[in-house]
């Protein structure tokens, strides 16, 4: 069964460089395209991008300036960089995997736990 | 970027049916339709269903999908307790390729 296990600093002050790392165990890498989504306290989920293991990126419009999606597919990792952030980034993340049939895009079936990040002074 | 609209918030009774709807634009509801996800309090999204009715392994039958135009739905039979929880539709915007979620409605059953 397909687990994605992310980790990175929780807690960051305004300006910094957020970076989190999830990774896939117990399944195939290719063949997918795999998400960063997001979620503010109390509020609604919010895609900021995806990549597939050949490191085709797809990104959030609104997020892309600062966003920077990369993989590993040795270690079948991929990462999310997202730069200056302010108290507005503060949000719980999320990896998830998209499950594709050929290149339509299906749904998200599997996710992470989730990672709190904090921007504060 | 165009966005899924869901009722913010819907209430129906133990056992009884409840429909969630979501309503898009043809690039995106209208083409591929919407995936549904279950997200309890404190917890991951869970995905119900793709595609617009194709469930997932070990997804109740309780619960089933479709689309009608630029409208898709998820309809919940037989509530359960822990049927209570935030339902979000998603979409595959194919002419920019994003994915837009719903703003999401909070499920009560009373």
């Amino acid at each position: 069964q397909v687990q994605l296990q992310q980790w990175g600093a929780g807690l960051l002050k305004p300006s910094e460089t957020l970076s989190l790392t999830c990774a896939v165990y117990g399944g195939s890498f290719s063949g997918y395209y795999w998400s960063w989504i997001r979620q503010p306290p109390g509020k609604g989920l919010e895609w900021i991008g995806e990549i597939n293991h050949s490191g085709s990126t797809n990104y959030n419009p609104s997020l892309k300036s600062r966003v920077t999606i990369s993989v590993d597919t040795s270690k079948n990792q991929f990462s999310l960089k997202l730069s200056s952030v302010t108290a507005a980034d503060t949000a719980v993340y999320y990896c998830a995997r998209t499950r594709m049939f050929v290149w339509l895009h299906e749904g998200m079936d599997v996710w992470g736990k989730g990672t709190t990040v904090t921007v504060s002074s | 970027q165009a966005g899924l609209t869901q009722p913010p918030s819907v209430s129906k009774g133990l056992r009884q049916t409840a429909t969630l709807t979501c309503t898009g634009n043809s690039n995106i509801v209208g083409n591929q339709g919407a995936a549904w996800l279950q997200q309890h309090q404190g917890h991951p999204p869970k995905l119900l269903s793709y595609r617009n009715n194709n469930r997932p392994s070990g997804i109740s039958e309780r619960f089933s999908a479709s689309r009608s135009g630029n409208t898709a739905s998820l309809t919940i039979t037989g509530l359960q307790p822990e049927d209570e929880a935030d339902y979000y539709c998603s979409a595959w915007d194919s002419s920019l390729s994003v994915w837009v979620f719903g703003g999401g409605t909070k499920l009560t059953v009373l």
